[in-house]
């Protein structure tokens, strides 16, 4: 009964390869959000969809891309992995906007590019 | 541009004593406060989101108080337990949108 859980909890990777994280959510919520939390713990966010539409897209490398099939789906992709892409990638979402209510977040993928 | 700082970084103190962990915010024009806590490994859990019309919110042993003026907003947890340990995160909207968060305090209670 995971609100939201996200796929795979560790992923190490080399430098170049095309990986992909999953998410899914069932809090009926109509926005979903991808972090990123780096190596001193700093959480920023990436992107955010609403109703499967883009709001926030930000100063994010075009190696990452979102998707997101349906409005409890939003999978991040990214093409030709560097070193600096290791960290730690939330998925959040949140009914409305999250300016406006509260946060849900997942346990977070690991991911090590080597 | 908003920014959220929290202080101390880190924080140790013994078993049953009462705590305040601090964040403040450049921007006083926003939405809401919330705060969160992310143990180990894990995700964050919101643990209070504080309206800007409201001063204070309480759940169990947590109290969280906002003072939109001023740019600050405090969390005190009383009767502190070992299982309170965790990095405690504050956060802001910069728009209806986008939410800043502080890098957290990180606290660690001495059985």
């Amino acid at each position: 009964d995971t609100a939201v859980s996200q796929t795979p909890k560790y992923l190490v990777t080399q430098m170049g390869n095309d990986k992909s994280i999953k998410c899914e959510q069932n809090l009926g919520h109509d926005t979903m959000y991808w972090y990123k939390q780096d190596s001193k713990k700093f959480l920023k966010i990436m992107f955010s969809y609403n109703n499967k539409e883009l709001i926030i897209n930000e100063t994010v490398p075009n190696r990452f891309s979102p998707k997101s099939p349906d409005k409890a789906h939003l999978n991040l992709h990214i093409n030709s992995l560097e070193l600096g892409d290791s960290a730690v990638y939330f998925c959040a979402s949140s009914q409305g906007t999250g300016g406006l209510s509260p946060l849900h977040f997942g346990n977070g993928t690991r991911l090590t590019v080597t | 541009k908003q920014e959220v700082t929290q202080i101390p970084a880190a924080l140790s103190v013994p078993e049953g004593e009462n705590l305040v962990l601090n964040c403040s915010f450049t921007d006083s024009a926003i939405y809401n406060l919330q705060w969160f806590r992310q143990d180990p490994g894990k995700g964050l859990t919101s643990l209070l989101l504080i309206q800007s019309s409201q001063r204070e919110q309480t759940s169990g042993r947590l109290n969280a108080s906002l003072d939109k003026s001023s740019g600050r907003s405090t969390l005190y947890i009383a009767a502190s337990q070992p299982g309170d340990s965790a990095t405690y995160l504050c956060a802001v909207p910069e728009s209806e949108t986008k939410i800043i968060f502080g890098k957290g305090t990180r606290l660690h209670i001495l059985p």
